[in-house]
């Protein structure tokens, strides 16, 4: 099986631009979670979307959007970009969360954020 | 809120045996992960514990006691390729559902 892909690997932007940013997890997955990696912050949770809906939510402010579609791809968007906003974003894909499937989250490469 | 320790660096020498702890304060506490991720990859997963007791998977065992609110990975046989980072995690309640929250993070490097 192929593994989780995201796109673009690397970006850069520059202040107040918005980006938007791709995955496609593994086939049979319909779960999705994205992460920020920064090295102060860590690795931070954005959200999780399962069936098309956001199911949850970690502490980021609303210029951090994403969505899912039918057939499981999810994409985020970050609209006014800040200096701040500069991180690996990850994505992950699960097979059912709400059991103990949902533990085992198979990560993308990550798409490396610059932003100017 | 939650939040996770564990030791920011562990040094080890080839064919040793390390332990990383991980201690935690979260609500709703489901269960403890453990991430491998090295430098340049993405996290790879390893372990997952619901349960009190020792798992084992080949060379990389992991425990959790969750009266103590506390867990560690142990690698065995270390080898040069173990160096890497290692993330607990713990899925817990926040308002807006439940989120997987990670550690910072122990870096391990392995010396011949």
């Amino acid at each position: 099986k192929a593994g989780v892909t995201q796109t673009p690997r690397y970006l850069i932007k520059t202040r107040g631009q918005q980006v938007t940013l791709s995955c496609s997890p593994i086939s049979g997955h319909r779960s999705v979670s994205w992460y920020q990696q920064t090295p102060g912050q860590g690795l931070q949770f954005l959200f999780e979307y399962f069936s098309e809906t956001q199911r949850n939510k970690g502490n980021f402010p609303g210029r951090f959007s994403g969505r899912q579609f039918s057939n499981s791809r999810s994409e985020m968007n970050v609209s006014t970009l800040e200096l701040g906003d500069s991180a690996l974003y990850l994505c992950a894909s699960s097979l059912d969360p709400g059991t103990t499937h949902q533990e085992t989250q198979y990560f993308g490469p990550g798409t490396r954020l610059l932003v100017l | 809120g939650q939040s996770l320790e564990q030791p920011s660096e562990v040094t080890a020498v080839e064919g040793a045996i390390v332990q990383i702890n991980c201690t935690y304060q979260t609500s709703g506490f489901y269960g403890l992960s453990w991430y491998q991720q090295h430098d340049g990859g993405a996290p790879t997963f390893l372990s997952y514990n619901a349960l009190d007791g020792l798992e084992e998977t080949g060379r990389f065992s992991s425990f959790l006691s969750r009266s103590d609110s506390y867990g560690y990975l142990l690698l065995q046989e270390l080898q040069m390729k173990d160096s890497a980072s290692y993330f607990c995690a713990v899925r817990a309640i926040n308002n807006a559902g439940n989120m997987l929250t990670f550690g910072g993070g122990t870096r391990l490097m392995v010396k011949p």
